[in-house]
């Protein structure tokens, strides 16, 4: 089946630093992808949805100056965290949508101290 | 607008008894449904997916799911029970076959006790 990675899958990061997490589809083509966001034990919110060579679409509630989302082809999407805090400690997982189904990373789990 | 309800957000059974995962979904729409499973740490893994073609589903590692429009309803079962099943699952719909984004449940923890 199709592949889809995530670097780092884990990250510790300080107050006030930005971390960026790629995605990418390992042996398709992403026309979509998608990034999630899961607190511990809860399920996963979708926070953006981005397209190749456009802008990512948010959901409400999102701060999109926070969480930048480039999709600059067809096989990377990059999630970049701004001025970490705290708060933005989570998982996050990112999935690619091919032809006919999405595909789910590995997630990420960012810490910011 | 859709919505996905996971009725037990934890589910104890014991090993080789049956499982029993229930979600129920609000759509105006025919949706797509899928099951994930989530080991801890981990991403998640399809277990199956319904797309409006027979409504028992099998899926991989034992699990099976039956969609019913009438109880709006896709409840994940397994006849036996096995350790390697204890994790998080997740029930999830889409407007399509899945390429668009997915609206999770609150998941359900599967505890299997020996």
């Amino acid at each position: 089946g199709a592949v889809v990675s995530q670097h780092p899958s884990r990250v510790i990061c300080k107050s006030g630093t930005s971390v960026k997490i790629e995605c990418r589809s390992l042996d398709f083509q992403a026309t979509t992808m998608f990034w999630y966001r899961q607190f511990p034990k809860k399920s996963l919110m979708l926070m953006a949805t981005s397209n190749e060579g456009s802008k990512a679409t948010y959901e409400q509630g999102v701060e999109k100056d926070k969480f930048l989302i480039n999709h600059a082809s067809l096989t990377l999407s990059t999630l970049t965290v701004t001025s970490a805090h705290p708060e933005d400690s989570s998982f996050y997982i990112c999935s690619a949508s091919g032809t006919s189904e999405q595909y789910f990373g590995p997630g990420t789990r960012l810490t910011v101290t | 607008a859709q919505s996905v309800t996971q009725l037990d957000s934890h589910v104890s059974v014991s090993e080789g008894t049956p499982v029993l995962l229930r979600c129920n979904y609000s759509s105006s729409y025919s949706p797509s449904l899928f099951w994930y499973v989530q080991h801890p740490n981990k991403g998640l893994q399809l277990l199956l997916k319904y797309t409006s073609a027979a409504t028992l589903v099998k899926g991989i590692n034992g699990f099976e799911a039956e969609f019913k429009k009438s109880e709006t309803s896709f409840h994940l079962t397994k006849p036996s029970a096995h350790m390697s099943d204890a994790a998080e699952y997740f029930c999830a719909s889409s407007m399509d076959t899945g390429r668009r984004a997915l609206t999770f449940g609150s998941g359900t923890r599967l505890q299997v006790q020996p």
